[in-house]
């Protein structure tokens, strides 16, 4: 069955510093799509990226880059010289078929 | 430029009452879905739709009911409110599916 996994339930790290969050995936499916959302503590859910499983190579956006390991089953997200606005929680989904099935979520804190 | 909007914002019902959350998209979406947030638990995926007249269960169906009369609309029925349903819910809305989601505010209710 599809899962996604978040092992990090939190993490906190000072400002300007790298952090990365970490997103393990089980699916039985060839082709599927991942995604990373992130919810400011304001609570809306704002889109960040979608990467198929056909494509591996690593995206970079900014100070965010995201790490797609299909060997490992893991599609991480690492933010650069981090700063206060990064605090969020940040959430890991995957499809399956219609339905997009999220991670528990990472709670990250940005301390100044 | 309204996007996806839910209503109520804010809900108190006691046991065994019943409502309806309202979502409503003008982007021309034929997905959309519910959501429910929990602490500690992500979000969760309830009902969803790939268009009008098509609903189908997600992961935690039970106790919901869904419609989908029209591609705009997509509300989500309590039929008799338990407290296990005190949460926050989310309506979302994509072009097409495995896409972008995009999420309305949150509707949070509390069953007392």
């Amino acid at each position: 069955a599809q899962k996604v996994t978040q092992a990090q339930t939190e993490i906190s790290v000072v400002e300007k510093e790298d952090v990365t969050l970490d997103c393990v995936y089980e699916t039985r499916d060839t082709t599927y799509y991942l995604f990373w959302y992130k919810q400011p503590p304001s609570g809306e859910l704002v889109f960040l990226i979608r990467r198929n499983s056909f494509d591996e190579q690593n995206e970079i956006s900014g100070r965010y880059s995201w790490n797609f390991q299909k060997s490992t089953s893991s599609f991480n997200f690492t933010i650069t010289a981090s700063q206060v606005v990064d605090s969020a929680v940040y959430f890991c989904a995957l499809n399956r078929d219609d339905k997009i099935i999220f991670g528990k979520g990472t709670r990250l804190h940005i301390l100044p | 430029n309204a996007g996806v909007t839910q209503t109520p914002k804010f809900q108190v019902l006691k046991t065994g009452q019943s409502m309806t959350l309202q979502c409503a998209q003008d982007m021309n979406h034929e997905y959309m879905s519910w959501y429910r947030q929990d602490p500690g638990m992500g979000l969760r995926l309830i009902h969803y739709s790939v268009g009008a007249g098509i609903t189908d269960q997600g992961e935690v169906p039970n106790g919901y009911n869904v419609s989908r009369s029209t591609t705009e609309d997509f509300p989500l029925r309590l039929l008799s409110a338990a407290p296990s349903q005190t949460s926050v819910y989310f309506c979302a809305s994509s072009y097409s599916t495995p896409g972008e989601l995009f999420f309305g505010e949150g509707s949070r209710l509390t069953v007392l």
